[in-house]
């Protein structure tokens, strides 16, 4: 079975540039996260959507990120523009979205981004 | 208070050793807990969940559950160094289904 895709692995670019991260869950999966990661730190969730529909988004700087997943499966996340302190790694998980407390989340590769 | 603390170590054990990684947290009405191993710079990989009181084997892993206490660990039966790795303990708060908090991670090292 294949595993949470995501591209690219690493990008680099100067700030006030934009940049977007593509991912593909796990098949069946219908519940896809975003989360980011800060060296030393544990990830941190910038959006969870269920099926198509975006139903967390509470952590996500609304004002630069943006976020789509049109027909429920793949999903883009988007910075424009990028800052210094957008440096991190950027996860995207899936899972079933099991109702309840026992749903299982899988984690792509993640992006690595850097912003000079 | 973070709502899930781990020592950021580094834990060294020496190989074959029982390493033992700890984390706390903060809501009580926590109802399922992760464990999550991450190489450095790879994606966190999951090692097993539990959301009972007590202690739930998984081959040379155990999680151990302490709801009252709100404490939950994880053992390393005969470490190898390939466990090398940090540790993420995670949290699905209440009230919000399938929101993982995560700890910082604890950094293992097994010693050859």
């Amino acid at each position: 079975e294949a595993g949470v895709v995501q591209s690219p692995r690493y990008k680099i670019i100067e700030k006030k540039q934009p940049v977007a991260f593509w991912c593909n869950p796990i098949s069946g999966h219908n519940t896809l996260y975003w989360y980011l990661q800060n060296l030393g730190q544990g990830p941190e969730l910038l959006i969870r959507y269920e099926n198509e529909e975006a139903v967390d988004d509470s952590q996500l700087p609304k004002d630069r990120f943006s976020a789509e997943r049109l027909k429920g499966v793949d999903s883009t996340l988007k910075i424009q523009p990028a800052e210094l302190g957008d440096s991190a790694v950027y996860l995207c998980a899936s899972s079933l979205g099991l109702a309840g407390f026992t749903d299982t989340q899988y984690f792509g590769p993640g992006t690595r981004l850097t912003v000079l | 208070q973070k709502e899930v603390e781990q020592n950021s170590g580094p834990l060294s054990v020496p190989e074959g050793a029982i390493a033992s990684l700890n984390c706390t947290y903060s809501d009580r009405g926590s109802q399922s807990f992760f464990w999550y191993r991450q190489y450095s710079g790879k994606s966190p990989e999951l090692i097993m969940f539990i959301y009972s009181n007590g202690d739930k084997e998984d081959g040379r892993f155990t999680a151990q559950l302490n709801k009252a206490s709100q404490y939950v660990s994880l053992l390393i039966r005969d470490s190898q160094p390939s466990d090398s790795a940090t540790y993420l303990c995670a949290v699905i708060v209440t009230g919000a289904t399938n929101k993982l908090i995560f700890g910082t991670g604890t950094l293992l090292a097994v010693q050859p």
